[in-house]
């Protein structure tokens, strides 16, 4: 596998149900992101992690927790979600502010969430 | 405040023909950075070109060249010998400011190549 790597690729669940996003990166780099992209939105950024630590939450509701247990695997857990919860969600990774290399940020191809 | 904007939502091409995707970008900064990516229809969002502020000479990177004016703080994408392929939502971003990673997005530009 190269670049990022997001599964599922499509997700159907009930609002009661319980699930997670997985995302892999194989880019050597130690910032991870969660971006949300709603239908006529621009792109939401959700969370930042840098060196697996939670440096950014984008005052996301609880019904979303991410996880980072190393600096190439980002999860996002979904519990209880809403029906305006359905979008496409993306993950990206760079290098870290100041690390050098250039912070470009990377994506994968994005989880289509369906909240029924 | 920080602000990117793309005021064409979108734009025809013919294919072989060379298209303009505009941006403009309001910062107080400096020192800043601009990023195209191109989103197909199957939802990847894919890095085509950076722009440092402080980069002499205009980002090229084969059929996409960024026309950087930092005065008036635009930087278009050009897509030379448009491709069929080349249909995608483009979107323009900008580093924000301080000691931080985070992007702000523009609202996008879709593009449709016709034969």
């Amino acid at each position: 596998e190269t670049g990022v790597t997001q599964t599922p690729r499509h997700l159907v669940m009930g609002m009661t149900n319980k699930k997670s996003l997985k995302c892999e990166q194989h880019l050597g780099h130690n910032a991870m992101y969660w971006y949300k992209q709603s239908a006529k939105k621009p792109l939401e950024l959700m969370f930042v992690y840098n060196f697996k630590e939670q440096t950014e939450n984008n005052s996301v509701p609880s019904r979303f927790s991410p996880e980072c247990p190393n600096s190439s695997h980002l999860f996002l857990h979904l519990h209880t979600l809403q029906p305006e919860d359905s979008a496409l969600y993306l993950c990206a990774s760079s290098q870290a502010y100041g690390q050098g290399g250039g912070e470009t940020q990377y994506f994968g191809p994005g989880t289509r969430l369906l909240v029924l | 405040a920080q602000k990117i904007t793309q005021t064409q939502p979108g734009m025809f091409v013919q294919e072989k023909e060379a298209v303009t995707l505009d941006c403009t970008y309001d910062t107080s900064d400096q020192s800043y950075g601009l990023f195209w990516y191109k989103q197909p229809s199957s939802g990847e969002m894919i890095f085509l070109i950076y722009q440092g502020s402080y980069d002499e000479q205009n980002a090229t990177e084969g059929r996409y060249s960024l026309n950087f004016q930092k005065a008036r703080k635009s930087a278009n994408l050009v897509i030379s010998a448009s491709q069929l392929g080349d249909s995608a939502m483009y979107f323009c971003a900008m580093k924000e400011s301080g000691a931080t990673n985070k992007l702000i997005f523009g609202t996008g530009t879709l593009l449709a190549v016709q034969p």
